[in-house]
């Protein structure tokens, strides 16, 4: 059965922190991964998408890893912000299955304080 | 959220009552899904439809149909709901934006929050 783990659970940092999110997947054969954010209340979020052959992807403050041969990825967050306070979602898209084929981790939750 | 709005975005019930939940969307996008999201639980896929009139079912069907009779709404129905089915549901529909891969981004609604007593 296709599964996606993220670690932590949860996680709270400090204001300026940085902080690194842990997304292993089974998922086989792999097309993408993505990572979403999603605001208490709101729907997720697209922050980036990455195909198999790429290794490393930014959008601004946030940076995402992928390591296809381990299926890991990880997503880095630099001078975080109370606005970071989300959650986190990984997303693996497989090729083979009915749907749109998409596996959702259960996510991370981040807090920032001050 | 670009263009997908859910109504309503709260709701209480009682069990065996039915409910429906619409999605309208401004942006003539073809796919569109309908996802619960639980406690402990990955957003998982109820239904899906590709266009007008098709639709097709996800892992968690039973106990929901859905229609499709104009591109721009897609209605989820419980037809006897029953406090399994308390959840938030997502509207999502694929398209609206491309990441540089080519890869169609999924753009979610704000959510339909169920409760059923």
């Amino acid at each position: 059965k296709n599964q996606v783990e993220q670690s932590p659970q949860s996680l709270i940092i400090l204001e300026g922190k940085n902080c690194t999110l842990q997304c292993n997947y089974t998922v086989s054969p792999f097309s993408n991964l993505r990572w979403y954010k999603q605001d208490t209340g709101r729907g997720p979020v697209s922050l980036t998408i990455m195909t198999f052959s790429e290794n490393t992807k930014s959008n601004g403050r946030y940076t995402a890893t992928l390591d296809a041969d381990t299926k890991q990825s990880s997503l880095h967050i630099t001078a975080s912000q109370l606005s970071d306070s989300a959650s986190y979602i990984c997303v693996v898209r497989g090729l083979r299955g009915g749907g749109n084929k998409l596996t959702f981790g259960t996510g991370t939750q981040l807090k920032v304080e001050l | 959220d670009a263009g997908i709005t859910q109504s309503p975005r709260h709701k209480v019930t009682e069990t065996g009552t039915p409910v429906t939940l619409r999605c309208h969307q401004t942006e003539n996008h073809r796919y569109m899904y309908w996802y619960r999201q639980d406690p402990g639980h990955g957003l998982r896929l109820i239904h899906y439809s590709y266009g007008v009139k098709d639709t097709d079912k996800g892992e968690v069907s039973d106990g929901y149909s859905v229609s499709r009779s104009k591109t721009e709404d897609f209605l989820l129905t419980l037809e006897s709901a029953t406090s399994s089915q308390t959840s938030v549901y997502f509207c999502a529909i694929k398209g609206g934006e491309r990441e540089s891969s080519g890869a169609n981004v999924l753009t979610f609604g704000a959510g339909s929050r169920l409760t059923v007593l």
